[in-house]
């Protein structure tokens, strides 16, 4: 099956700082989505995204399909912006999940 | 007017026990899916349905089975629970395969 790999797994950050998220996968895909899982346990959708890029805010994403990677930059990060970030992508109505990057933002 | 949701938030059984756990959306797509989140956090599709077509991933066993009355609803039906079914199970919608959006997710415990 396809395989969605995510780095780093784990990230830390200064207040203000800036980070990129890389996700990696191995095959064709229909589509490409970011989410954020806050604290409490909520998907939040962050970007849809199959090809391109788009920014939103201090966020942005790029998918580059033909070389099978998407990026999520985050600017000036702050507290709220901890949890896990997810990029799951889409196989023809299946959505498969990248295995996350753990952010944490100390103030 | 919360757009996909699950009852119960929280479920706390014993192994052996049948339980079901309800989602519904009311963004009017038309594909429903539902995914397992272990305690490692791995989100997992089980199942993605369409009022045309059921698929299923191998790897989920036939103790769990999704049932739709209608499009705006599919429930999660869940046999002889083991205490490895104990995660957190999503429910989510998309318009044919676009974006996702999911539900608050639903802690189930098996004791």
């Amino acid at each position: 099956g396809i395989q969605v790999e995510q780095s780093p797994p784990d990230l830390i950050l200064q207040e203000g700082a800036n980070s990129t998220l890389r996700c990696n996968f191995s095959d064709s895909v229909n589509n490409l989505q970011w989410f954020h899982q806050n604290p409490w346990g909520q998907l939040i959708n962050l970007f849809y995204i199959p090809s391109g890029t788009k920014q939103n805010g201090r966020l942005s994403a790029t998918t580059v399909a033909t070389e099978r990677y998407s990026l999520l930059y985050i600017s000036s990060s702050q507290t709220t912006d901890s949890g896990v970030y997810f990029c799951a992508v889409d196989i023809g109505n299946q959505f498969y999940f990248g295995t996350g990057t753990s952010l944490t933002v100390i103030p | 007017d919360t757009a996909v949701s699950q009852t119960p938030k929280y479920l706390v059984t014993q192994m052996g026990n049948d339980k079901s756990i309800k989602c519904e959306q009311n963004l009017g797509h038309d594909t429903m899916y539902w995914y397992k989140q272990d305690s490692k956090k791995f989100l997992k599709i089980m199942f993605s349905y369409n009022n045309k077509e059921l698929i299923i991933n191998e790897t989920v066993p036939n103790r769990f089975s999704p049932k739709s009355p209608d499009k705006a609803h599919l429930n999660l039906h869940i046999n002889s629970l083991e205490l490895g079914d104990s995660a957190v199970y999503f429910c989510a919608s998309s318009p044919s395969s676009a974006q996702q959006f999911f539900g608050p997710g639903t802690r189930l415990t098996v004791l």
